[in-house]
């Protein structure tokens, strides 16, 4: 079946632009990860989601940030006013809510000049 | 907060040769996964280890839970071209959330 996809899969924007990175979780998993990986870094947990319960955002480096999660599908992470340190890639990740249940999708990568 | 040392940060092997890394942590941990990430592409879970003292394999790969609670290692045996990539650990303490490593980036010199 399919996969975690993201969209899209580049994005370069101006210092002090809106950025809007989406994932598609895969079809039934409760759990949706967001995480930051910068250049030659390990990843950088953001904020996850399970079902219905109130999301954990105590990795979100900023009040810049902010996702959401509708119908427990789809998510969306929002970065307002980009800096250039916001610069990495963006992975997502979906799962049935275990540890190893995390599958990532393939990266957002974005590059704010 | 939580934070994972991760040696070494990149080898440079040949063909055939045995390959071993590891990570260590200030603090337990329930949890080790070792994953693997290509080029433009997510990380893929290789290994995952839910008891001290633990030792896994998965094909060439091995990795254990150390008894401590405090570290884990992976060794891929007989390596071939394919194994390039850059391998992290990733432990997971208290809550869903996990912590990576910082990577080792393996080369294979054919």
């Amino acid at each position: 079946g399919a996969g975690v996809s993201q969209s899209p899969s580049n994005k370069v924007t101006e210092k002090g632009k809106d950025v809007e990175l989406r994932c598609d979780p895969i079809s039934g998993h409760t759990a949706l990860y967001w995480y930051r990986q910068s250049l030659g870094q390990g990843l950088e947990f953001l904020i996850y989601f399970q079902g219905n319960s109130a999301p954990d955002k105590s990795g979100l480096p900023s009040d810049r940030f902010s996702a959401e999660r509708t119908g427990g599908s789809v998510s969306t992470l929002t970065i307002q006013r980009t800096q250039q340190e916001d610069s990495a890639v963006y992975l997502c990740a979906s799962g049935a809510g275990g540890p190893n249940e995390q599958y990532f999708g393939p990266g957002t990568r974005l590059t704010v000049t | 907060g939580q934070q994972l040392n991760q040696s070494p940060q990149s080898m440079f092997i040949q063909e055939g040769e045995d390959v071993s890394m590891n990570c260590t942590s200030s603090s337990i941990f329930n949890t080790w996964l070792w994953y693997k990430q290509d080029p433009g592409e997510g990380p893929v879970l290789l290994i995952a280890l839910y008891k001290a003292g633990e030792l896994t394999s998965n094909g060439r790969l091995t990795a254990q839970f150390g008894i401590t609670r405090k570290d884990s290692f992976l060794n891929i045996s007989a390596s071939i071209p394919s194994d390039v990539g850059i391998y992290f650990c990733a432990g997971q303490g208290g809550s869903e959330k996990l912590v990576f490593g910082k990577g080792t980036k393996l080369t294979v010199n054919p």
